[in-house]
């Protein structure tokens, strides 16, 4: 059973870039099985998919969020990571890291959600 | 990618069934098999209870079923109970990535 843990400053000031990790355990992070996901939700109601990155390096940035994501990971510590630059109010939001299945059709597990707040 | 239209809000009483509609494109829903739906209490992350439209994990009762009707799928909760009091999103592939609906509020009145 995969586990996943976001940590990361929970305040972040405007123009600023909104760093979080995502730590896995319970399941290898390079078990090819999963491609390692950012998924965030802004007031509480609809999600919205980031993007990911598979244990290889390869990556997908959502082309709304393109210019400003970067999903990198690190085999060694069991963690990806998710950088997204010059932020704004609008991203204020629920973070939450999951796992798109090998099929890349659906979510199936999910860590608890970290809120990011962007403000001065 | 815009977002899959889904309503606001459903409720039924304890025992009923409810069905929550998600609607897209042919771009989306109706190109693909890709159709999830998530089950979301309140300050808890989301999980998931159908896949590839009709399909169950392990261990989700097998009174929530999923369908799909050209643009438009469904799920439905049958014997509602209290504990099904949660928001619920639906999911599709899109071709080039992956979108959600605004989610529903389902009410157990």
């Amino acid at each position: 059973q995969v586990q996943l843990q976001e940590s990361g400053p929970g305040l972040v000031q405007p123009s600023q870039t909104l760093s979080l990790t995502c730590t896995v355990s319970g399941g290898s992070i390079s078990s090819g099985v999963h491609y390692w996901s950012w998924i965030r939700q802004r007031s509480g109601k609809g999600l919205e998919y980031i993007g990911y990155i598979y244990y290889s390096g390869n990556t997908y940035y959502s082309p709304s969020l393109k210019s400003r994501i970067t999903i990198s990971v690190d085999t060694s510590k069991s963690q990806f990571s998710l950088k997204l630059s010059s932020v704004t109010a609008a991203d204020t939001a629920v973070y939450y890291c999951a796992t798109l299945n090998d099929d890349g059709d659906y979510f199936d597990y999910w860590g608890q959600g970290t809120l990011v707040t962007v403000s001065s | 990618q815009s977002a899959l239209t889904q309503p606001p809000s459903a409720s039924a009483s304890p025992g009923q069934s409810v069905t929550i509609s998600c609607t897209g494109t042919s771009s989306d829903v109706g190109g693909y098999n890709y159709v999830s739906w998530y089950q979301q209490h309140p300050g808890k992350a989301p999980k998931l209870m159908i896949y590839e439209v009709t399909k169950r994990p392990s261990g989700v009762p097998d009174r929530f079923s999923g369908s799909k009707s050209g643009n438009t799928a469904s799920l439905t909760v049958s014997g509602l109970q209290s504990d099904d009091e949660a928001d619920y999103h639906c999911s599709s592939y899109a071709g080039n990535g992956w979108i959600f609906g605004g989610g529903t509020r389902l009410t157990v009145l």
